[in-house]
């Protein structure tokens, strides 16, 4: 099988801009997590996703925004974007009581 | 709310040593607990898993963890530390079944060294 994709996986954006990230779990995983991972504040829960609903939510500004489509895929998007957004974003898709991980998306904000 | 402390945030082995990398956590409900490996540049890949069924869990790449509700702890070692063993290790802890199962709260992390 497939593991979890994100696209794109380095993005360059300046401040006040938004972006949105995607990806796609592997194939029968119905629950799509996202984590936003920095070196000050390290691996930290940004929300969940399950059959298109936000089961579980950490404690992010409401500039940090999801979705999860029919097919399981989900996206995550920033808006006005800050310095702070600067992090390595990362996304896993779940079977049973298994997180597996995506290689994240690099995203730094000028 | 759950934690996870990890003792070290680095750890420096010989190859062939004994690797121990140290995880305690806090959860008001019967946890499941993880281990992942990150190299550079990379996601994270699940070593094991503990989800309250036998206490001594053994994962991939010859790493093991043992589960001691006693002590709140689940130590990651593996025997003999092998050169591509180097990279951070993350320990993490989940609400188990009927809670928050997919929410993972993670330690800071414990960046493994092999020195020849």
């Amino acid at each position: 099988k497939a593991g979890v994709t994100q696209t794109p996986r380095y993005l360059i954006k300046t401040r006040g801009q938004q972006v949105t990230l995607s990806c796609s779990p592997i194939s029968g995983h119905r629950s799509v997590s996202w984590y936003q991972q920095t070196p000050g504040q390290g691996l930290q829960f940004l929300f969940e996703y399950f059959s298109e609903t936000q089961r579980n939510k950490g404690n992010f500004p409401g500039r940090f925004s999801g979705r999860q489509f029919s097919n399981s895929r989900s996206e995550m998007n920033v808006s006005t974007l800050e310095l702070g957004d600067s992090a390595l974003y990362l996304c896993a898709s779940s079977l049973e009581a298994s997180q597996f991980f995506g290689p994240g998306t690099r995203l730094t904000v000028l | 709310a759950q934690s996870v402390t990890q003792l070290g945030s680095h750890v420096s082995v010989s190859e062939g040593a004994l690797v121990l990398l140290r995880c305690n956590y806090s959860s008001s409900v019967p946890p499941y607990l993880f281990w992942y490996v990150q190299y550079p540049n990379q996601g994270l890949q699940l070593l094991l898993k503990y989800t309250s069924a036998a206490t001594l869990v053994k994962g991939i790449n010859g790493f093991e963890a043992e589960f001691k509700k006693s002590e709140t702890s689940f130590h990651l070692t593996k025997p003999s530390a092998h050169m591509s063993d180097a990279a951070e290790y993350f320990c993490a802890v989940s609400e188990g079944s009927g809670g928050s199962n997919y929410k993972l709260t993670f330690g800071k992390g414990t960046l493994l060294t092999v020195n020849p």
